[in-house]
This record gives C-alpha cells, structure tokens and sequence, in this order.
C-alpha cells in the first residue's frame, strides 16, 4: 500500500486559516469515511485532532474541522495560533483491513 | 485515562529479532471493543502502521512486515508487546504503541505512547 500524499509543508499567520490535503485513493480515503489527522510536536507523540473524517474528540480545540470529497480528505485550522505549529498527519482505514497515513506536513506560524 | 508506555531495547544488532513490550495503565487491555497497535516512526519513511491485536489474540499484520511480525498479548499483565525479526538498518524508527477503535463504525488510534527509538546497528 502507498502512503496517503499531503503536501511537505503549509504556512500561514496568526489568526488565519490553513487547510493541509491528503490524497489517497479509492481503496482508502475514498472508499472509508475512516480518515483521521494526529498532531505531532517536536519530540512528542501523535495527537488524536479529528476521527472518521470530521469529529473532533473531546478536548480538541472546534478551530479544527476536517472534510473529504472524493479520494482528498482534508484538515482546516482556523485562526491560527502558535501553538498550532507542529506536523500534522492524515491516516485512512484500506481496503485490505490495514491502515495508511500521510508523509507529514510541516505547519509553520509565521 | 488510559495510558500507554513502551519499554524495551534501544539497540539491536542487524539480523536479529527486536522485542518491545507496551504497559497499558488507566484500564484494562481486555475491556471494551478496543484494538492496541503498533506504529513506528523513521525518518526516511514517516509513519507505519505495523499491525494491531484484540485481547483474545486475533491479530492483523501490515502485509509489508507480516513475514517478520508477531503482535500478542498478555491480559494478565495488561500489556502486549512486538517481535520483529531479521532487523536491518531500515527498521530504525521510534515505535510507539497505540489503543486502536477497529469497529464499522470508527477508526482510530488514540492515545499513543510516548515512543521508544530503536537502532540497528552493531
């Protein structure tokens, strides 16, 4: 199974909104409403942002949303923060009963 | 809340069998309709999802590594643990351990232990 493709990085200011892609195909991303995006800061685990393509769990702040059409899921950060800056990536459920995730994309906060 | 912990060495020597083992705490690896996952991070590659097993022992394998992989699990030490055999330098990662969500009607992987680095090297 190949990787799930998002964009190397993103970036945008302080109070704007950033929306990162994540294209599969139709044995994943297209096939499952199964996307989910993870947070991940330099050193830490992944964090859990958004489950089955756009519910956020508990405790995550609703600036986050995630959609899909087709075989893109994507992930919206609206108004930006600087705790927002981190690597973000996308992870779908296959068609062979395993999962794939993305490449990562960098968010920078200018 | 459920909390992961994995533990295990962080040197293996080319061609041998990497073992790692992940502590659940906060709960019970046999209740609920939970899955527990092992993923591994390398640079080269980003993140894997490496294969994933249910409390009664029923495993899934990452087809990639599933000539490698054994995923159990010992409910009565509420952990679960990996064996990776025929290591070579491409299985330097940081592997973590996850709780999994594997029903029809959501999937995901939350929370995540903090992550171990394993290098192959001798």
């Amino acid at each position: 199974q190949s990787a799930l493709t998002q964009p190397a990085s993103v970036s945008g200011s302080p109070g704007q909104s950033i929306t990162i892609s994540c294209t599969g195909t139709s044995g994943d991303v297209g096939g499952y409403n199964y996307v989910s995006w993870y947070q991940q800061h330099p050193g830490k685990a992944p964090k859990l942002m958004i489950y089955d393509v756009s519910n956020r769990p508990s405790g995550v702040s609703n600036r986050f949303s995630g959609s899909k059409s087709g075989n893109t899921a994507s992930l919206t950060i609206s108004g930006l923060q600087a705790e927002d800056e981190a690597d973000y990536y996308c992870s779908s459920y296959t068609s062979t009963s395993t999962w794939v995730f993305g490449g990562g994309t960098k968010l920078t906060v200018l | 809340q459920v909390q992961l912990q994995e533990s295990g060495p962080g040197l293996v020597k080319p061609s041998q069998t990497l073992s790692l083992t992940c502590t659940v705490s906060g709960g019970s690896i046999s209740s609920g309709s939970y899955y527990w996952s092992w993923i591994r991070q390398s640079a080269g590659k980003g993140l894997e999802w490496i294969g994933r097993i249910y409390s009664s022992g029923s495993t899934n394998y990452n087809p990639s590594l599933k000539s490698r992989v054994t995923i159990s699990v010992d409910t009565s030490k509420n952990q679960f643990s990996l064996k990776l055999s025929s290591v070579t330098a491409t299985d330097t990662a940081v592997y973590y351990c996850a709780r999994t969500s594997d029903s029809s009607s959501s999937r995901w992987f939350d929370p995540w232990g903090q992550g171990t680095l394993v290098t192959v090297s001798s």
